[in-house]
């Protein structure tokens, strides 16, 4: 059984449009979150929801939003798509917010044409 | 305050050879300290994690040694091997943010 899985894996779109990422984990944890990982390999941590609320928010452009419908999924939809946002992103999740083991999914690669 | 500076950047060793690699911080808030392994094409996955109050942390082949008054931690991989290349993340968090390093390429030659 996969314990946090993303869907698609991959995702080719033109500027300007609008997609999603769904994002389900398995564990029975509180905690989600989405991080961005760039053409570098850097991983950036974008959002956090415990327990369908948003706790961390990090420096991210409106046209990301993410959304949580219950605690086993994190969703991130994404409007008027740029260049610039071609990278893989990340859904993890933990069973607390402080120091404990954030299990990572296998990503989404987005490519914007 | 909120960078964690990982190094070098990329590393090519023996197989057998003991591959370091090094994490720099700032901010003294950070408490928790983990080092995550990517594989091509995966997610990251935990591999070994440390807190600021041991200096040393061994799980099977790889050791962390945490150095709390220079603000340095280090990853060691004892004996390794071709199955451990891939590229290694540091870590620091305060309070459930994992802030990253850049990310070290390590590759095991045969």
């Amino acid at each position: 059984d996969t314990a946090v899985s993303q869907t698609p894996k991959y995702l080719v779109t033109q500027m300007g449009n609008d997609k999603s990422i769904k994002c389900e984990q398995n564990l029975g944890h509180d905690t989600m979150y989405w991080y961005k990982q760039d053409s570098k390999k850097f991983l950036k941590i974008m959002f956090s929801y415990n327990n369908k609320e948003l706790i961390i928010n990090e420096t991210v452009p409106n046209r990301f939003s993410p959304k949580s419908p219950d605690k086993a999924h994190l969703n991130l939809h994404i409007n008027s798509l740029e260049l610039g946002d071609s990278a893989v992103y990340f859904c993890a999740s933990s069973r607390m917010t402080s120091t404990d083991t954030q299990y990572f999914g296998p990503g989404t690669r987005l490519t914007v044409l | 305050q909120q960078q964690v500076k990982q190094s070098p950047q990329s590393l090519i060793v023996q197989k057998g050879g003991i591959p370091i690699i090094n994490c720099a911080y700032e901010n003294t808030a950070f408490d928790y300290f983990p080092w995550y392994q990517q594989f091509p094409g995966k997610g990251p996955a935990l591999l070994i994690a440390i807190r600021p109050d041991v200096s040393e942390k061994k799980e099977g082949r790889f050791t962390i040694s945490f150095n709390k008054s220079a603000k340095q931690f280090s990853l060691h991989i004892m004996d390794s091997q071709p199955g451990d290349s891939a590229t290694y993340f540091c870590a620091a968090s305060p309070s459930g943010k994992l802030i990253f390093g850049q990310g070290t390429e390590l590759s095991v030659k045969p």
